[in-house]
């Protein structure tokens, strides 16, 4: 069954640090994968995207996201985190027809002033 | 432009109730998604509309269902409310018609608690 996994539930970095949270995925051909962020008591907002070609996609705020074949990854890292990106971080691909998400199970980014 | 409204924001029913919540997309965008999120199963596909015809549904029991008007607006009805229907229901909208995208415009959601 195609799965988006995140292992790691909870991180914490200092303000100013680099961050990258993990992603790995199992599916069979060439996923479309996400990041989104969940602030507190909101909806999600989608960071960036990956379809096809380059392998290094940016997005929003900053961040940036290497997709990994070999490692059935895709990474999101951000090389100075700000107070203001404590969140809960998703990871997603689109698993069917449309627009239907299987979602991992989040990473909570706690960072430290 | 407005983003994706959902109504009721809040709500508390007790079990064997029936609950309706509503979703406004954003202007023009036609495909409407419903997710539900809880702390244990994390964020669930419930369906997907598209031009007033489901195009997608999840695993979820048939007491779950929804419709979507022609304005796009989408409703979501869930029968019978169990305890472990509490749990932050989310909608998304789309602008692209041919799906496939996964750029989705998430409201806020609806919070339900049952009791």
């Amino acid at each position: 069954a195609q799965s988006v996994t995140q292992p790691d539930i909870h991180i914490t970095v200092s303000e100013g640090a680099s961050l990258e949270l993990r992603c790995n995925y199992s599916y069979g051909a060439t996923p479309y994968l996400f990041w989104y962020v969940q602030s507190p008591g909101q909806g999600l907002q989608l960071l960036l995207k990956y379809f096809s070609g380059d392998t290094l996609v940016q997005g929003i705020k900053g961040f940036e996201a290497e997709f990994k074949r070999s490692q059935s990854s895709f990474n999101l890292r951000k090389p100075s985190v700000h107070w203001s990106d404590a969140a809960e971080y998703f990871c997603a691909a689109l698993t069917g027809g449309g627009n239907k998400l299987t979602f991992g199970t989040g990473t909570q980014l706690k960072v430290e002033l | 432009k407005a983003g994706v409204t959902q109504t009721p924001r809040y709500l508390i029913k007790t079990r064997g109730q029936q609950v309706t919540l509503s979703c406004s997309p954003i202007s023009g965008h036609r495909s409407v998604s419903w997710y539900q999120q809880t702390p244990g199963q994390g964020l669930q596909f419930l369906f997907e509309y598209f031009s007033e015809t489901q195009r997608n549904k999840g695993n979820f029991p048939g007491r779950f269902s929804g419709r979507q008007f022609s304005n796009s607006r989408s409703e979501m009805n869930v029968s019978t409310l169990e305890l472990g229907d509490s749990a932050l229901y989310l909608c998304a909208s789309s602008s692209d018609p041919s799906g496939n995208t996964g750029e989705l415009f998430f409201g806020e959601g609806s919070r339900l608690t049952v009791l």
